[in-house]
This record gives C-alpha cells, structure tokens and sequence, in this order.
C-alpha cells in the first residue's frame, strides 16, 4: 500500500520556469492538500479539494495553480517560478468530512535559484 | 496573530526525561486537536488526535486539551532518542461545517532526547 506518492523528490528551478508537482494516492480519499513548509513557519496551506473536479484557494495560494481533474491525482503547478517559492512542499490527503486523520506524502524540495 | 502558537524550540532533554509540548490558540471554534510527528526529511505522521477537552492517554503519550485556556499539551514519558523529532499541533473545526476541514498547524518544536 503506498499511500501519498510525490514527484519528483528533489528539483531546482531557474527564476521564470514553471513546473509541475504530482501527488498520487492509492486510498480512494476525497479530500487532498497542498502545504510548504518553511523555517519558522511551519505548514501552511496552499490549494486544497475535497472532491474530482473541484479545488479552493488555502492560506497562500499566490503563484500556484492546481487541477484535481482525476480522484486520486491533485497536481500542483507553478507557472513561472520564484526564489520566494524555494520551500519544502508537502501533499496530504484525508478520507472524508468524517475522518479526521490526513495522511501526507514525503514531500519536494524545490530550490528556484 | 497566529491562530495557532507553538514555541519552535529546539529542545533537548536526558533519556528518560518527561517532556511537555505546548500550543496555544486563539480560535475558540477548534474542536478537533491533533499531534503529528515528523522526522527529519519526512512528511508528518499523526501521533494523537483528541476531541473537545480533556486527556487521552497512548503508551508513553498524553494528549490533553483545556478548551478553558485555549492550551492543548503533548506528554512523552521515559523518552526515548527515537523520539527525536519535530512535533507539530495541529487543528481543525467540528467535522461538519465542510470547507475541506483545514488542519491549521503549529510550527512545530524540534526534541532532541540524548543518550
């Protein structure tokens, strides 16, 4: 069972390129969250959805987009990247309005340089 | 202000010691308190989840929540060095009011137990 899958691992983007991130989860949950976390401030929401087909703004959705066009895929992407955006990304999912517990995956480095 | 406080730490304690985790917040609509850990260069795992005040106790691990103070605590008895982690609270409303139920989060305390 692997849960939350992210990719890629690691990546460093130059300042203007876009990119890319995948969250995959095998648990057939509703609901899936994108979070970075950064020293000092811990895990703050970006873009969240509880459903296919449908995504809302979180705490700091500002340069990011995102599409939750399959269930078990939430896609994260970064149009022209930033060096604000360097940070430690973390997807997440949950099974529904009743299930309190969210499971995340391993998380992205992304470096933009 | 930070709907959620937690003091970053880093803490560092003896093998065996007790350690007291702390949170506070200011948003008297959380009902749902959970912990999660996190080690080093991985996603954090939920360690505890309590609801409404009280204490909730597994193995080595106490949660408690006092709604009164806006104060949720995490006990580790005999800690142990793979207890070394970071330590996040975290917390959301009462599961019915949808809106995806956000986990607001903590910025975690980094705990070192040494041998």
């Amino acid at each position: 069972n692997a849960g939350v899958t992210q990719t890629p691992k690691f990546r460093v983007l130059k300042t203007g390129q876009s990119m890319t991130l995948l969250c995959a989860q095998d648990m057939n949950h509703e609901y899936m969250y994108w979070y970075r976390q950064d020293p000092g401030m811990g895990l703050r929401l970006i873009h969240y959805s509880v459903g296919e087909g449908t995504t809302a703004k979180g705490e700091v959705p500002d340069g990011y987009n995102v599409s939750r066009l399959k269930k078990q895929n939430f896609l994260l992407g970064l149009e022209s990247a930033a060096p604000s955006q360097t940070s430690v990304y973390f997807c997440a999912s949950r099974e529904g309005q009743l299930k309190t517990e969210a499971f995340f995956g391993q998380g992205t480095r992304l470096t933009v340089v | 202000q930070k709907e959620v406080e937690q003091d970053p730490g880093p803490l560092s304690v003896p093998e065996g010691a007790i350690v007291s985790l702390n949170c506070t917040y200011s948003n008297s609509a959380f009902q749902y308190f959970m912990w999660y850990r996190q080690y080093s260069r991985k996603g954090p795992e939920l360690l505890m989840y309590t609801y409404s005040s009280g204490n909730k106790e597994d193995g080595r691990f106490t949660a408690q929540v006092d709604k009164s103070s806006k104060y949720i605590s995490l006990f580790i008895r005999d800690s142990q060095p793979s207890d070394s982690a970071t330590y996040l609270c975290a917390m959301s409303f009462t599961i019915l009011t949808g809106g995806g139920n956000k986990l607001t989060f903590g910025t975690g305390t980094q705990l070192k137990v040494e041998l």
